[in-house]
């Protein structure tokens, strides 16, 4: 079955540098794009970044835009977020999900990860 | 970037109740609209895609309807594992935007 499987959360002062890995299983990693969300405490979704397929088309959310870079191997079936200048304000829960193509072009996230705590304090 | 809102923030219901969320988009973001459940402590799950199309295992009492920037999710008869916060989110273009989430409970 699918799995999306994050590492890598710890808790950093602010400034800091930090690298998340998801690997996932279950599926053709390299066919589907993949994203990083985020949740800080009690608060909402956030999405932070997207990679494309085959890597080489990324995004991100203007608030990490410049701090936060997204990579893939897909070789190892493995995304990364590497995080950079951590600010208080990026203490949260990262997910990764994978994007997914259905019908008419529609756009989804229908799996994610159980998610990583990072904390900036 | 596309804003999305959601009412009400909160509802209180019972179980056998039939729930009513709507979503509002900025602009217009045809029918690139999701809605995911999420439970305390556990990763989001989508529901809805494509404003009105059921993620497969989703039970049949969840729906979803609109287009442009208004839409709604509808659970037909509320079920006890159906207590969760809802969001919806528009994949027309990015970054892409959740709503502040609706949190259903008794």
């Amino acid at each position: 079955q699918v799995q999306l499987v994050e590492s890598g959360g710890s808790v950093v002062q602010p400034g800091g540098s930090l690298k998340l890995s998801c690997a996932v299983s279950g599926f053709t990693f390299s066919r589907f794009p993949m994203h990083w969300v985020r949740q800080a405490p009690g608060k909402g979704l956030q999405w932070v970044a997207v990679i494309s397929n085959d890597g080489n088309k990324k995004y991100y959310a203007d608030s990490v835009k410049g701090r936060f870079a997204i990579s893939r191997d897909n070789s190892e079936n493995t995304m990364f977020l590497e995080m950079n200048g951590l600010r208080v304000e990026d203490r949260a829960v990262y997910y990764c999900t994978r994007g997914n193509t259905g019908t008419y072009g529609a756009y989804y996230f229908d799996f994610w990860g159980q998610g990583a705590l990072v904390t900036v304090s | 970037d596309v804003q999305m809102t959601q009412s009400p923030s909160s509802l209180s219901a019972s179980v056998g109740d039939r729930v009513t969320i709507t979503c509002r988009a900025s602009q217009s973001v045809s029918t690139y609209l999701n809605w995911y459940q999420q439970k305390p402590g556990k990763a989001p799950k989508l529901l809805i895609y494509a404003a009105f199309s059921l993620q497969s295992g989703v039970p049949s009492r969840f729906s979803g309807s609109g287009s442009g920037t208004d839409f709604t999710l509808t659970i037909s008869s509320l079920q006890p594992e159906d207590f969760a916060t809802y969001y919806c989110q528009q994949s027309y273009n990015t970054p892409f935007t959740f709503g502040p989430g609706t949190t259903v409970d008794i």
